[in-house]
């Protein structure tokens, strides 16, 4: 069974720009999340996504946003870009995450802005 | 609310010592408390998790952790370290249970020394 993809890998944008991550969940997992990873901050919850819908968000402004479409595939976005969301994006996936249900992560995009 | 506080950005031990990471949580309610692991450029991965059922866990590569009330603990040990096991180890707690909103800590850096 193929992992949790998120594409690109790599990302280099200027700041002002928007940018769009992709993921893709383990088939048949349905719930989906989102984290920020920075060496200063550690990782940090962004969203979690279950059946189109999101369910909790964490503590981020409106610039971050995300959705998730029938498939289970993920989008999430960021306007404005400022230096400081430079970071490893994660995307993590579980079959509806519940407390029985194991979170597989993907391998992250790196996001630089310049 | 829920936090995760992990003793030691930077472990260092011999191989073939015992390995300790330490991770004291917060939680208004009981908690579910988890250990991952990243490897360098990589997601991360569930080493195991405290479902209130045991307090002793027993996770994947040998590593294993115990769940203390008393002492709101739950500290990642292995009787041996071995080289392959240099990574980031992260704590997390989630008091839903579920994935639907996570805290990490901060991470721990394992150093194995040959």
């Amino acid at each position: 069974k193929a992992g949790v993809t998120q594409t690109p890998r790599y990302l280099i944008k200027t700041r002002g720009q928007q940018v769009t991550l992709s993921c893709s969940p383990i088939s048949g997992h349905r719930s989906v999340s989102w984290y920020q990873q920075t060496p200063g901050q550690g990782l940090q919850f962004l969203f979690e996504y279950f059946s189109e819908t999101q369910r909790n968000k964490g503590n981020f402004p409106g610039r971050f946003s995300g959705r998730q479409f029938s498939n289970s595939r993920s989008e999430m976005n960021v306007s404005t870009l400022e230096l400081g969301d430079s970071a490893l994006y994660l995307c993590a996936s579980s079959l509806a995450g519940g407390r029985e249900d194991t979170q597989y992560f993907g391998p992250g995009t790196r996001l630089t802005v310049l | 609310a829920q936090s995760v506080t992990q003793l030691g950005s930077h472990v260092s031990v011999s191989e073939g010592a015992l390995v300790l990471l330490r991770c004291n949580y917060s939680s208004s309610v009981p908690p579910y408390l988890f250990w991952y692991v990243q490897y360098p450029n990589q997601g991360l991965q569930l080493l195991l998790k405290y479902t209130s059922a045991a307090t002793l866990v027993k996770g994947i590569n040998g590593f294993e952790a115990e769940f203390k009330k008393s002492e709101t603990s739950f500290h990642l040990t292995k009787p041996s370290a071995h080289m392959s096991d240099a990574a980031e180890y992260f704590c997390a707690v989630s008091e839903s249970g579920g994935y639907q909103k996570v805290t990490f800590g901060i991470g721990t850096k394992l150093q194995v020394i040959p």
